[in-house]
């Protein structure tokens, strides 16, 4: 499985842009990069997957470049509510495969 | 509604025995999973299972049984043997194959007195 290495914590302050970048140097061709929310004493939440270039939901983006080895989540606007911990996995789609969820970064909104 | 249930909340128990946590989903998901997570810690993967009958153990499988009769259920248990059990515990589960979304349930926090 690919391993991922993401920054411990970070601040930020409402109404800015949040930008956490994940390293995973060994991803597979296969692989899928996916991050998920993670909120106290509460069972992390899905945000988004990406393979490739940019993908874009309701939450947030996720920008990943060519070579694959890293990957963008960015958060716009971020509330107080958006303090959490946030994970980033690689892994491929398919049947039974295993998540391996890291340490996180702990993202913290300030007002 | 449909959704991942996981019972108790809380979980009190002495050491030295053995104890059952309860994970039930309506989501007709094939795949389960229990995590275990310790205070600011990450998720560690325990058991997962992709099929009835069929399970594989995770990353820190040791101290730790679980059975898969029912696609609905997935319980986990934690046996005596398990050197450090208290924990926040984590089931999950997950449409099967497509897709990396994991859905997880409330979890229940135990704690070995």
């Amino acid at each position: 499985l690919a391993k991922t290495t993401q920054p411990i914590s970070m601040d930020s302050y409402e109404g800015q842009e949040v930008n956490i970048t994940c390293s995973h140097n060994n991803i597979a061709t296969n692989d899928y990069i996916t991050w998920y929310q993670q909120f106290p004493s509460q069972g992390p939440r899905f945000i988004i997957q990406g393979y490739k270039t940019k993908v874009t939901n309701e939450v947030a983006s996720l920008f990943i470049p060519a070579d694959r080895k890293s990957s963008t989540l960015s958060l716009p606007r971020v509330s107080l509510s958006d303090t959490a911990v946030y994970y980033c996995l690689v892994g491929v789609k398919a049947a039974g495969n295993k998540l391996t969820f890291g340490g996180g970064t702990r993202v913290l909104v300030k007002p | 509604d449909g959704g991942i249930t996981q019972s108790p909340k809380y979980l009190f128990r002495k050491e030295g025995q053995n104890v059952t946590l309860s994970c039930e989903q309506n989501l007709n998901h094939d795949a389960m999973y229990w995590y275990r997570q310790d205070p600011g810690q990450g998720l560690r993967l325990i058991y997962y299972s992709q099929i009835v009958n069929d399970f594989q153990k995770g990353d820190i499988a040791e101290g730790y049984s679980v059975s898969r009769e029912k696609k609905e259920s997935f319980p986990l248990t934690v046996t005596s043997a398990q050197k450090n059990p208290t924990a926040f515990y984590l089931c999950a589960s997950r449409t099967n194959p497509t897709y990396n979304e994991q859905f997880f349930g409330p979890g229940t926090r135990l704690t070995v007195l």
